[in-house]
């Protein structure tokens, strides 16, 4: 098992641009989170997927949206880019049984996203 | 609103003496705490969770309700521990985790 794998690896886009990137979870996990860290910060919380649906989401705006497939890879698009966009995009993958409480998430290396 | 605090941006130490990384929490709420480390060129992952009360590498964390903290400690270092550390708070039944910002733990030789 891979784990969890992120791509791309890391991409350079202009202000105004739309991104993709894309996420497959830890083989056997159901739940997938996307965090955004900017350089010299701890990882924030952007938005969660389960069942192909997004079940909670962090203080970001709409420009941020996401897509969970029937495999439970994921993908996170962010639309009209923004320089303060740049940062660390990190993938996490966990298992929800029911409501099982604290259930590990699994990172991902991240995909390094430059706005010029 | 949940914020996770983590006072020291740099920490320092030598290899033999005791860490102690800070962390403390405000949440209202009943929350689960945890550390994740990153080391050098690796992705980030977990160190411990205090739900299971374990030492990892002979790291351990109390969660202290009273004083909403959860430092992590290990009474000697090693030079294999220099990394980055965060800590996290997870509210009851949503696993989204809310981070520190952390702490970047070096040991000297």
């Amino acid at each position: 098992d891979a784990g969890v794998t992120q791509s791309p690896t890391h991409l350079i886009k202009t202000r105004g641009q739309q991104v993709t990137l894309r996420c497959s979870p830890k083989s056997g996990h159901d739940t997938v989170s996307w965090y955004q860290q900017a350089l010299g910060q701890g990882p924030q919380f952007i938005f969660q997927y389960y069942e192909e649906e997004e079940r909670q989401r962090g203080n970001f705006p709409d420009r941020f949206s996401g897509h969970q497939f029937p495999n439970y890879s994921s993908e996170l698009n962010v639309n009209a880019l923004l320089l303060g966009d740049s940062a660390l995009y990190l993938c996490a993958s966990s298992w929800t049984s029911g409501r099982a409480l604290g259930n590990e998430q699994f990172f991902g290396p991240g995909t390094r996203l430059t706005v010029l | 609103a949940q914020r996770v605090t983590q006072p020291e941006k740099l920490l320092s130490v030598f290899k033999g003496a005791p860490v102690e990384l800070k962390c403390n929490y405000s949440y209202s709420g009943s929350p689960e705490l945890f550390w994740y480390v990153q080391y050098s060129r690796q992705r980030l992952q977990l160190l411990l969770r205090h739900i299971s009360r374990e030492s990892i590498k002979g790291f351990t964390a109390d969660l202290n309700k009273g004083e909403t903290s959860f430092h992590l400690k290990k009474p000697f270092a090693q030079e294999e521990d220099s990394a980055m550390y965060y800590c996290a708070l997870s509210i009851q039944g949503a696993q989204k985790l809310v981070f520190g910002q952390g702490t970047r733990l070096t040991i000297n030789p």
